[in-house]
């Protein structure tokens, strides 16, 4: 069936390292791939999304692209703020399907 | 331009007894999905619907739980005799109609977190 793997946490990081959360699926067909952000005492956030292979989703200095061949959509940052101090999590929606496979989440600490 | 709004954000209930929570979806949106997330667990899906319409219900647990989205008002979600095992946190998240929910996103709410004790 389909699924979302992606790497356990916690990461915890200084401010202006270099992020990268890994994220693989499992799904038939070519399904679309989201990452969303889920800031403290809030919901989820659309933070970028890719919909078919070599895609490059971005936002907020946030990358990943949607890589086909290695069934995975690995989330990077160059250099991360303290505000990037959250829970991310990727999840895939399968072709024709109601609704989103989510990964287990990776809670990012940005220390200054 | 308000977001999903759920509410309660926060439910304590009893064994046995019943919790409802309830979503507002965005304005203009007329599907709206519910989500569970266990503790240190993703979310998982529950059931998507339409103005007085179940669609998928394949993630609902067969027994106690149930959801509605009436043609006025907000969808519920309500789940009778709880058990320690319901604690959680729900989400519900809503799309426009037109669109191809495999390429479009899902907006979500902030989320109801259940306590049972």
């Amino acid at each position: 069936g389909d699924s979302v793997t992606q790497m356990e946490g916690p990461v915890t990081l200084s401010e202006e390292a270099f992020l990268t959360i890994n994220c693989t699926y499992t799904a038939t067909g070519y399904p679309s791939l989201f990452w969303y952000v889920q800031y403290p005492g809030e919901g989820l956030q659309l933070l970028l999304k890719a919909t078919k292979a070599d895609d490059k989703g971005s936002n907020k200095g946030f990358e990943a692209t949607y890589r086909k061949e290695t069934t995975s959509f690995h989330l990077e940052k160059g250099s991360v703020q303290v505000s990037d101090s959250a829970v991310y999590f990727c999840a895939l929606s399968p072709t024709g399907a109601n609704n989103l496979f989510f990964g287990t989440g990776t809670r990012l600490t940005v220390i200054p | 331009n308000a977001g999903v709004m759920q509410n309660p954000r926060h439910l304590v209930r009893r064994r046995g007894q019943e919790a409802r929570l309830r979503c507002s979806p965005m304005k203009g949106h007329s599907h709206v999905y519910w989500y569970r997330q266990l503790p240190e667990e993703g979310l998982k899906f529950m059931v998507y619907l339409q103005k007085e319409n179940i669609i998928d219900e394949s993630g609902m647990p067969k027994e106690r739980f149930s959801a509605e989205f009436p043609k006025e008002g907000p969808s519920i979600l309500r789940i009778q005799q709880v058990v320690r095992g319901d604690s959680a946190a729900y989400f519900c998240a809503s799309s426009p109609e037109g669109q191809s929910y495999s390429n479009q996103p899902q907006h979500f709410g902030d989320g109801t977190r259940l306590s049972i004790l």
